[in-house]
Formats: C-alpha cells, sequence, structure tokens
C-alpha cells in the first residue's frame, strides 16, 4: 500500500519561506513521478506542479500562481518529495497535499498558514 | 489553461435516490493517439485527502463501488451516483489530466435531503 506522508507545515508570515516534506512508502520511488495539490479554506483543489523521476530528467512543471515562488524536489535516497515554498503571501494558506502523478495516492496534507 | 466547470454548486438528494454531478471543460480532453478522455473525479471528505473514483472519464478505480458511474464524451461529463448512501456526503470533483497545468472543477457538495 502507498503511503504519503507530508510534514512541515504550519504559522508563518508573509514573505517567508518553508519546506515541505513527504515521506513516501510502499512504490518504486525512484520511477514515480510526484505532484503537490493545495486547498485553501474554503476554497477547491489547486494543482501546484510536479516532477518527473530522474529517468526522465527531474523536470518540473509548475502553476502560473507559483511558479518562480515555489520549487519541488526529491531526494531518491530517502524516498522523500520536497516543497519549497517562498515569498510566501496570505493567499497561499491551506493545506497542502502530495500526491502520485496520477493522483491516486494522497497523503493526508499539512497546513500552511500565512499571516501577520 | 483548460477550465473546468461544474453544476450544481451544490445539491440535496435522499437517500437511495440519484445524484447527478455534471463537468464541462473549456477545450476537448480526449487523447487522439489514445481516444480516451483524461478526465478524472474525485471525492473529498473533511479532514480526509481527495480520493480517486473515476478516470478516462468512465473507469472506475479499484474497489470504488459501483453506484459510482462516469460518463461523457468531448466537453461534457458526468458522475452519477445511482443510490445515494450516507457516507457519500462529500464534495465531488472532476479533473482533466490532458494538458497542463492540471486543473480541477471548482466541486460540487453533495449531501442527504
Amino acid at each position: 500500500e502507498v503511503q504519503l506522508v507530508e510534514s512541515g507545515g504550519g504559522l508563518v508570515k508573509p514573505g517567508e519561506s518553508l519546506r515541505l516534506s513527504c515521506a513516501a512508502s510502499g512504490l518504486t520511488f525512484t520511477n514515480a513521478w510526484m505532484s503537490w495539490v493545495r486547498q485553501a479554506p474554503g476554497k477547491g483543489l489547486e494543482w501546484i506542479g510536479r516532477i518527473r523521476s530522474k529517468t526522465d530528467g527531474e523536470t518540473t512543471d509548475y502553476a502560473a500562481p507559483v511558479r518562480g515562488r515555489f520549487t519541488i524536489s526529491r531526494d531518491d535516497s530517502k524516498n522523500t518529495l520536497y516543497l519549497h515554498v517562498s515569498s510566501l503571501e496570505i493567499e497561499d494558506t491551506g493545506v497542502y497535499y502530495c500526491t502520485t502523478d496520477a493522483f491516486d495516492s494522497w497523503g493526508q496534507g499539512t497546513l500552511v498558514t500565512v499571516s501577520s | 489553461d483548460i477550465v473546468m466547470t461544474q453544476s450544481p454548486d451544490s445539491l440535496a438528494v435522499s437517500l437511495g435516490e440519484r445524484a447527478t454531478i455534471n463537468c464541462k471543460s473549456s477545450q476537448s480532453v480526449l487523447s487522439s493517439s489514445s481516444n480516451v478522455h483524461y478526465l478524472a473525479w474525485y471525492q473529498h471528505k473533511p479532514g480526509q485527502p481527495p480520493k480517486k473514483l473515476i478516470y478516462w472519464a468512465s473507469t472506475r478505480q479499484a474497489g470504488v463501488p459501483d453506484r459510482f458511474s462516469g460518463s461523457g464524451s468531448g466537453t461534457d461529463f458526468t458522475l452519477t451516483i445511482s443510490s445515494l448512501q450516507a457516507e457519500d456526503v462529500a464534495v465531488y470533483y472532476c479533473q482533466q489530466y490532458h494538458s497542463l497545468p492540471r486543473t480541477f472543477g471548482q466541486g460540487t457538495k453533495v449531501e442527504i435531503k
């Protein structure tokens, strides 16, 4: 069974940075393309971006609202996916989920609150 | 970007009755090479992560009850719950995975009447 466990969320001030982690198990992480999705309070689901496997170049794609501020990376030796979020805005508040790129498996999410 | 628009925003259905949710994409999500629609449906309950129900517009994910079905083609798609159960109360989203960025509908909240 695939398990994805996010961590690293918390309360931060506007303009600050944060690194979210997603520990993966139950899948061959090295071969997995992975995505991040978020949900702002009272809003719907929003795809943030994805990272391909190392074999496929480990390249990334991002949604326009986060491009340039968010960076997705991975450490295959640790079976861990990362989301580096910088220049945080109040509108970035929400629950951040990591998922497999096919959206078959999701973590429970980690809450990021941006407030002054 | 492909815009996904769901209707209605919410609906209340009696237990055992049918619930129908519609989803319209602003562009075709049909893959010309594989002739399948890159359209998925998710169920999202409070405090839980979203759960994939349907992919390729009409294929049920393993373990999903057969009261859930997906249909449609072109730019118009439907999720049907044939006999609503109490545990089906949730927000449902359609999503296209034909193009980047992946985009979701705004969600449809299903409640018990």
